[in-house]
């Protein structure tokens, strides 16, 4: 079974700018995950979909946004990019995405934007 | 803020020795999951522990997990080289749907 998927890998944008960032989850599972990853901040939730809707939200402006679609592939957005937003940007799929016991979250490889 | 703390934050061993790494939290949770990442690539899930077991295990890692003193341990027995990368503890809170994790603890495996 194939894991889950992001693109582009890496990506350079200015500041300004807006970009969209892709995950396809793990065939079968219809819970997709963000989290962003800094140096200063660590690893930090964005959003939660469940069933193209979203669920939970971490503390995040509301420049970043995002979606999911009836296949269960997720995109993220951010909008007006600031030098700040960049970042590892992680997505995360599980199978219900229950607040259940044994619920694994698996991550993709990320997404590097790097906002000049 | 972050709901875990791991210590220690970097760690460097000699190559065949037992990593520790230990993480603390603060509130209620479901299970805890420990993850490994190298050098800036995606997380790469270890172990998931609810929060009514005290201790599991898989092949060379050892997890507890003490809900009173909120607090979980990974245990990495005869090390190698190949498990040096920075892992993290994540909470999966009660009633929540993400995870929080801790700032991780570098390990790095000296030949």
């Amino acid at each position: 079974k194939a894991g889950v998927t992001q693109t582009p890998r890496y990506l350079i944008k200015t500041r300004g700018q807006q970009v969209t960032l892709s995950c396809s989850p793990i065939s079968g599972h219809r819970s997709v995950s963000w989290y962003q990853q800094t140096p200063g901040q660590g690893l930090q939730f964005l959003f939660e979909y469940f069933s193209e809707t979203q669920r939970n939200k971490g503390n995040f402006p509301g420049r970043f946004s995002g979606r999911q679609f009836s296949n269960s592939r997720s995109e993220m957005n951010v909008s007006t990019l600031e030098l700040g937003d960049s970042a590892l940007y992680l997505c995360a799929s599980s199978l219900s995405g229950r607040a259940g016991l044994t619920d694994t979250q698996y991550f993709g490889p990320g997404t590097r934007l790097t906002v000049l | 803020s972050q709901q875990g703390e791991e210590d220690p934050q970097a760690l460097s061993i000699q190559e065949g020795e037992n990593a520790t790494m230990n993480c603390s939290y603060k509130t209620s949770i479901n299970n805890l999951q420990w993850y490994r990442q190298n050098s800036g690539r995606g997380l790469v899930h270890l172990i998931l522990i609810r929060s009514n077991e005290r201790e599991k295990h898989s092949g060379r890692l050892r997890v507890t997990l003490d809900t009173s003193k909120k607090s979980s341990s990974l245990l990495i027995t005869a090390s190698r080289a190949a498990d040096t990368a920075s892992y993290f503890c994540a909470t999966k809170l009660r009633g929540a749907q993400k995870l929080v994790f801790g700032q991780g603890t570098r390990l790095t495996i000296n030949p």
